[in-house]
């Protein structure tokens, strides 16, 4: 079963809109810690934000933040007032604990494309 | 450079031949990764190493391909008698072997090409 799930393959926005990509994941774990990367064109892998298992507040990283449902097994990120650099690919990605073997496991990613 | 170091960056291998690629992580990082990507794709799980234990290598294609972590640091990954389907970018990242905030950092990946 896939442990991290990101059911967008590709989505769409409008230029200074506020955009929405989905995650959710699955573990036993009660500690364990989510992220967040960009990976434009370029290849490279950018580190956005971070969200762990215990934190009580959503994450926020300037435009980024984190929308954590621990019930629902959710940690959507959300990108506020999209610019034309946004344009990349996103991974969301889980480490999990003890059980897990503390392993970073990463979704199978969101191409957002950004519109002028 | 205190970031994870990956070489080759590109790497054209004839059909058949073992290639190796290599990836230092950043010191102290308990915890070193192997991902395969191919054009336009995920991040492809290959093996994970972590301290001392035996490697998760549950994510190795087959048996061509294999891994190594020598002292704790510096990482081979060989695949032997390449073949098309290999080409991909190789990706190698590292992090604290902890759940805590550490996020893992990525090399620059190699980039394989099987012709």
């Amino acid at each position: 079963a896939q442990k991290i799930t990101q059911t967008q393959p590709g989505m769409f926005v409008q230029e200074k809109e506020a955009v929405t990509l989905d995650c959710t994941y699955d573990t036993s774990d009660q500690s364990y810690g989510l992220f967040w990367y960009k990976q434009p064109s370029s290849g490279e892998m950018i580190f956005l934000i971070y969200q762990g298992s215990y934190d009580e507040q959503n994450a926020t990283e300037g435009r980024y933040s984190l929308n954590f449902q621990k019930a629902r097994k959710s940690a959507n990120l959300v990108i506020s007032a999209s610019q034309l650099g946004d344009s990349a690919m996103y991974f969301c990605a889980m480490r999990e604990g003890l059980t897990g073997g503390f392993k970073t496991i990463f979704g199978a990613g969101t191409r957002l494309f950004v519109k002028a | 450079g205190a970031g994870v170091s990956q070489s080759p960056s590109n790497k054209v291998t004839e059909k058949g031949k073992d290639v190796e690629l290599r990836c230092d992580p950043i010191s102290g990082h308990t915890a070193l990764y192997w991902y395969r990507q191919s054009l336009g794709q995920g991040l492809e799980f290959l093996i994970y190493f972590q301290g001392n234990s035996a490697p998760d290598k549950s994510g190795l294609p087959s048996d061509r391909f294999s891994a190594e972590r020598t002292g704790g640091s510096v990482s081979t990954l060989t695949i032997q008698r390449t073949q098309q389907e290999d080409s991909a970018v190789y990706l190698c990242a590292s992090s604290e072997g902890r759940t805590g905030g550490t996020e893992a950092f990525f090399g620059q990946g190699t980039r394989l090409t099987v012709v």
